[in-house]
């Protein structure tokens, strides 16, 4: 899987947007982007993944560059309760091994009130 | 619908002792993932279960490490004569993988469980 980088933390004020970077230059076609968070305590949750097109779903907004070498996790009315911190995931679509999830140190946001 | 859940919460033992920690994947869900994660540290991959295949064992740090999954659900996974460095949260995750009409990514989605925290004395 493709090696990807996130800036170690972030703040954002209550109600506004949360704009999380991911930087996976090296991804191939056959890989998605995955994006899960932890809070403080709990286990890992799953956020959103995508390909190529932007996704949205009842959590998040992801947009993936047109040349997918980035993409950014978007939280659009973040509360303090979205404070974790947050992974950004590079896997390739292919079954044939466990799969198993590796998390990097990902980025810690801190929503403030 | 149910979760992922997890028992003990917490589990404190003396070093030396044997410990089991318990998982209940989500109903449906064929595959099985055991990990734990040291305070700060990112997730360590253990073992994972696939249906009726052999279980890939390949992240068992030690083999006082073992687990089973009895009848395709619920999983143990046990660790024998505990060490201090076996101190973490053991965070159990399962995902519909293989078992319904679905893409791949979706099916590599991984629901966890909230974890058990093991302490060892």
């Amino acid at each position: 899987d493709a090696k990807t980088t996130q800036p170690p933390s972030m703040d954002c004020a209550e109600g506004r947007a949360a704009n999380l970077p991911c930087n996976h230059s090296t991804i191939s076609g056959n890989e998605y982007v995955y994006w899960y968070r932890q809070i403080h305590s709990q286990g890992p949750q799953y956020i959103i993944h995508g390909l190529k097109n932007n996704e949205t779903n009842e959590m998040a907004s992801l947009i993936i560059t047109e040349d997918r070498k980035s993409s950014t996790l978007i939280l659009p009315h973040a509360t303090l309760r979205d404070t974790a911190v947050y992974y950004c995931i590079v896997r390739s679509i292919h079954s044939g091994s466990a799969r198993q999830l590796t998390f990097g140190s990902g980025t810690q946001l801190t929503v403030l009130p | 619908g149910a979760g992922v859940s997890q028992s003990p919460s917490n589990k404190v033992t003396e070093k030396g002792k044997d410990v089991e920690l318990r998982c209940d994947p989500i109903s449906g869900h064929t595959a099985l993932y055991w990990y734990r994660q040291s305070l700060g540290q990112g997730l360590e991959f253990l073992i994972y279960f696939q249906g009726n295949s052999a279980p890939d064992k390949s992240g068992l740090p030690s083999d006082r490490f073992s687990a089973e999954r009895t009848g395709g659900s619920v999983s143990t996974l046990t660790i024998q004569r505990t060490q201090q460095e076996d101190s973490a949260v053991y965070l159990c995750a399962s995902s519909p993988r293989g078992s319904g009409r679905m893409s791949i990514a979706e099916y590599n989605e991984q629901f966890f469980g909230p974890g058990t925290r093991l302490t060892v004395l």
